[in-house]
């Protein structure tokens, strides 16, 4: 089983779609948890952490269930923009980050 | 923009060829990192330097030698590489390696193609 998996996608929704990716992670030392957005043929960027309490950011928002152990993201009135790549990435308290093999979503006109 | 800048964007090296990669970084970061990505694929962790010191090499082969000269620079040198090589090496920094809560700021890459 890996560490980190993801919903394995694609995800192919229309503009103005709701749409929500999970992640599991199977080490319970994990303790940090963050979004990465990855355009193609670009570099992995941060788009949001992930806190115990739930985080939101405009459009998007953020969930973390330690008891179950998965991680969500929420992505509501998607627009064109959003199409990227999404990666999910846990860290231990050893600072080692692993991440997922990411979901691909495209939003369509 | 990224703060973590990496020379050169492209490199189409032969299997005999040595070159480099380079990057730099002034956010006063003491974590440095490359990872290695292949298409479709998610980033795969290839060295970690901790306060200018390799902490993790993830049994990466020799024919890749990093090197640290300071806290703002990190270098990839290549030598007889393989075809299979070919990929993007992305640098990346964060605080430091022990926290957890580190975030990790990437380099926009070098694209390696080796002939």
């Amino acid at each position: 089983r890996k560490e980190v998996e993801q919903d394995p996608g694609p995800f192919n929704v229309p503009e103005g779609a709701t749409v929500a990716f999970n992640c599991t992670y199977s080490n319970s030392a994990s303790q940090s948890f963050f979004w990465y957005r990855q355009d193609c043929r670009k570099e992995p960027k941060l788009l949001m952490s992930v806190y115990s309490s739930g985080n939101e950011d405009g459009r998007f928002t953020a969930q973390l269930n330690r008891a179950s152990q998965y991680i969500s993201l929420l992505i509501r009135d998607s627009k064109l923009s959003d199409s990227a790549t999404y990666l999910c990435v846990v860290n231990t308290n050893a600072g080692k980050s692993t991440f997922g093999d990411g979901t691909t979503l495209t939003v369509k006109p | 923009d990224t703060e973590v800048t990496q020379t050169p964007k492209h490199l189409v090296m032969g299997m005999t060829n040595k070159k480099s990669l380079k990057c730099e970084q002034h956010m006063g970061h003491r974590a440095m990192y490359w990872y290695k990505q292949k298409a479709k694929k998610p980033p795969e962790l290839m060295f970690v330097y901790s306060y200018e010191k390799l902490s993790i090499n993830e049994s990466v082969p020799s024919r890749f030698s990093p090197e640290c000269p300071n806290s703002s620079l990190l270098n990839l040198h290549l030598h007889a590489l393989q075809p299979e090589d070919s990929a993007l090496y992305l640098c990346a920094s964060s605080q430091s390696r022990d926290r957890a809560g580190n975030t990790i700021y990437f380099g926009e890459g070098s694209w390696l193609t080796v002939v």
